[in-house]
Formats: structure tokens, C-alpha cells, sequence
């Protein structure tokens, strides 16, 4: 049983398309994030999302949107993909509240721009 | 704004060895410390956590690191790698009272077990 997972795991689009990247988690959580990592392996956060409060990072461009239809789903949509777009998108989820609780990430979805 | 740096991007080690991985810190408020393995196109594991108490924290696979505030570092180490270990090894950094939990990574740090 895959704790978090996404969808699809491979995404291959031309520049100006918009697409979507599907996550869900089977954990109960109440919090889920999307961050980028880029060819150079470099993570970065983009979004953290619960059933109250968007944050969003300030640097991602806003042709990215999360969109929530449920607790356990937090899918991306990207519209007019650019070539600065392809990275590997990973999902992940933990319980909210206060304090730190452990992120649990999913495979990832590398994402390729021509 | 916090950040991390991960001072190798590469090490390489032989097999049984033992091995330190290194992350400097910066942030002006305390911060949740953290070390993620990535192995070959999979997602990010923890392997360790410092949120409060002892300086030394041990994680999976034989993992440890130690917490040193005056130096703002938290150094990975184990004292008998294995071929297994080979994967990308992220340092990351989450803000206290952080609303969101989102953590900041460092540049990532790739670990060669050779035979």
C-alpha cells in the first residue's frame, strides 16, 4: 500500500500546454506540499496546503496552481509549460498542527518540456 | 529566511569506511534539523530528525548526527558504510513554529560507496 503517491510518473508535454500532476496520500494527514527539484538536484518548496491555509512560496510563478478537491488530494496544474518547467515535482504529506511532524514524499513525477 | 549549505557534492568513500557528510546552517530563529536519503529515482526518506534535547540524534541504517549550535552545523555521519548506502543525502532545515512546515533544503550531498 503506497502511502503517498502520484500521478503519472513520467510527463512528457510541448512548450504552452497546460497539464496536471495528480497526488494522493492514504495517511490521513492534514497537510500535503508540492516542491521541485531541478536538474541539479536542488529541492525547493512550492506549495503547503491544508484544509485551512494555502502557503505559497513567493517564488513560484503563478501559472502554477495547487488545487485541493480533498483532504487526502493535492494535485498541481501548470499552465503554459516553459522549458524552465521540466524538473521532478515530488508531493508529500504530514499531520498539521503545532510542532514538526514527519514529511512522507511520494516517487516523484519528472516533468519534460520541449 | 533560513538556508543550508551541503559543503560536498560529491564523496566518495570505499566500502566499511567511515564517513561524514556536512551541513552548515544559517537562520536568524531556532530551527527543526533534518537529514533525507534519496536513493535512485525514488522519493525522499527520513533518516533523522533534531527538534529539541540531545545534541546527538541516531536514525536509520546506522545513521547519526550531532546538533552543534555555535558552529549553526549538523554533520551526518556512520562508521561502516555499504554499497547500499550510495544515494543523495539532502540536509534540510524547518523554521520553529513555521506555519506550513516547509523545509529548505541543501543543495544535496551524493554518496559513492565503492567496493
Amino acid at each position: 500500500d503506497t502511502a503517498v503517491s502520484q500521478t503519472p510518473k513520467y510527463l512528457v508535454t510541448q512548450m504552452g500546454n497546460d497539464k496536471s500532476i495528480k497526488c494522493e496520500q492514504n495517511l490521513g494527514h492534514d497537510t500535503m506540499y508540492w516542491y521541485k527539484q531541478d536538474s541539479k538536484k536542488f529541492l525547493k518548496i512550492m506549495f503547503s496546503y491544508n484544509n485551512k491555509e494555502l502557503i505559497i512560496n513567493e517564488t513560484v510563478p503563478n501559472r502554477f496552481s495547487p488545487k485541493s478537491p480533498d483532504k487526502a488530494h493535492l494535485n498541481l496544474h501548470i499552465n503554459s509549460l516553459e522549458l524552465g518547467d521540466s524538473a521532478v515535482y515530488f508531493c508529500a504529506s504530514s499531520r498539521g498542527g503545532e510542532g514538526f511532524y514527519e514529511q512522507y514524499f511520494g516517487p516523484g513525477t519528472r516533468l519534460t518540456v520541449t | 529566511a533560513q538556508s543550508v549549505t551541503q559543503l560536498d557534492s560529491q564523496v566518495p568513500v570505499f566500502e566499511e569506511a567511515p564517513v561524514e557528510l556536512r551541513c552548515n546552517y544559517s537562520s536568524s530563529v531556532s530551527v527543526y534539523l533534518f537529514w533525507y536519503v534519496q536513493y535512485p529515482n525514488q522519493g525522499l526518506q527520513l533518516l533523522l530528525k533534531y527538534l529539541s534535547g540531545s545534541t546527538l540524534v541516531k536514525g536509520i541504517n546506522g545513521f547519526e548526527a550531532e546538533f552543534n549550535k555555535s558552529q549553526t552545523s549538523f554533520h551526518l555521519r556512520k562508521p561502516s558504510v555499504h554499497i547500499s548506502d550510495t544515494a543523495e543525502y539532502f540536509c534540510a532545515v524547518t523554521r520553529r513554529n513555521n506555519a506550513g512546515n516547509m523545509l529548505t533544503f541543501g543543495g544535496g550531498t551524493r554518496l559513492m560507496v565503492k567496493p
